[in-house]
């Protein structure tokens, strides 16, 4: 059964700061994975999606990197502005069809 | 572009009454998936379609029920409600998996039990 863990749960980092957040899967049978950002009380906008024979997607400030064979993938971003504060939860997509979420990174970026 | 819509954005119930959601996926998508969140956690799968027939089941209890029309449009039901069902539900629609094809999610439907 696929498990997702997403770590730190919560990070507080000073504006302008370079910051990583860490996805890990047990499965690495997936077509994807997907990272998304939540507002509070919001839905989930997709950020990137990285496709299983991809190694790294890269979005304005974002860069979404895997590595399906030690099932992992980060999401960086670079010089975080106070904008960036929200939850950031990754899912991945197996090859059975079901999608699996993180249980999300509480991101704060301090003014 | 268009994207999922849902309905209603937030609805007020009160223990043992009836709730229908509405979702409309984008347009071409022939697979939609419903997710619970409660407040704090991670979103939890329901169920989901693929062609409007039942493709998938996860956590969705005996008093929910769903179903994908043949517009694609689905409805989550949920009867005999209870206070732990306050959460966000989400609906969610894709093409069938490839290795590219993006899930796009809607903004929900804010569901509160009184």
């Amino acid at each position: 059964k696929q498990e997702v863990t997403q770590i730190p749960a919560a990070l507080s980092v000073p504006e302008g700061e370079n910051l990583v957040l860490n996805c890990s899967f047990t499965d690495s049978a997936i077509y994807n994975l997907q990272w998304f950002r939540q507002d509070p009380g919001k839905g989930l906008t997709s950020l990137l999606l990285i496709q299983s024979s991809q190694r790294e997607q890269t979005s304005g400030r974002l860069n979404a990197s895997l590595d399906k064979s030690s099932g992992r993938s980060t999401l960086y971003i670079a010089a975080s502005q106070p904008g960036d504060s929200a939850t950031y939860l990754c899912a991945v997509r197996g090859r059975d069809d079901k999608i699996i979420f993180g249980k999300g990174t509480r991101l704060h970026i301090l003014p | 572009a268009a994207g999922v819509i849902q309905s209603p954005r937030h609805l007020i119930k009160e223990k043992r009454e009836t709730a229908t959601l509405k979702c409309y996926p984008i347009p071409r998508h022939d697979t939609v998936y419903w997710y619970q969140q409660g407040p704090g956690q991670d979103p939890q799968f329901l169920i989901s379609f693929y062609e409007k027939m039942q493709s998938d089941k996860g956590s969705i209890p005996d008093r929910f029920s769903a179903q994908q029309f043949s517009d694609y449009h689905s409805e989550l039901n949920m009867s005999s409600l209870e206070l732990g069902d306050s959460a966000l539900y989400f609906c969610a629609s894709s093409r069938r998996a490839t290795t590219n094809e993006k899930l796009f999610f809607g903004s929900g439907t804010q569901l509160s039990v009184l």
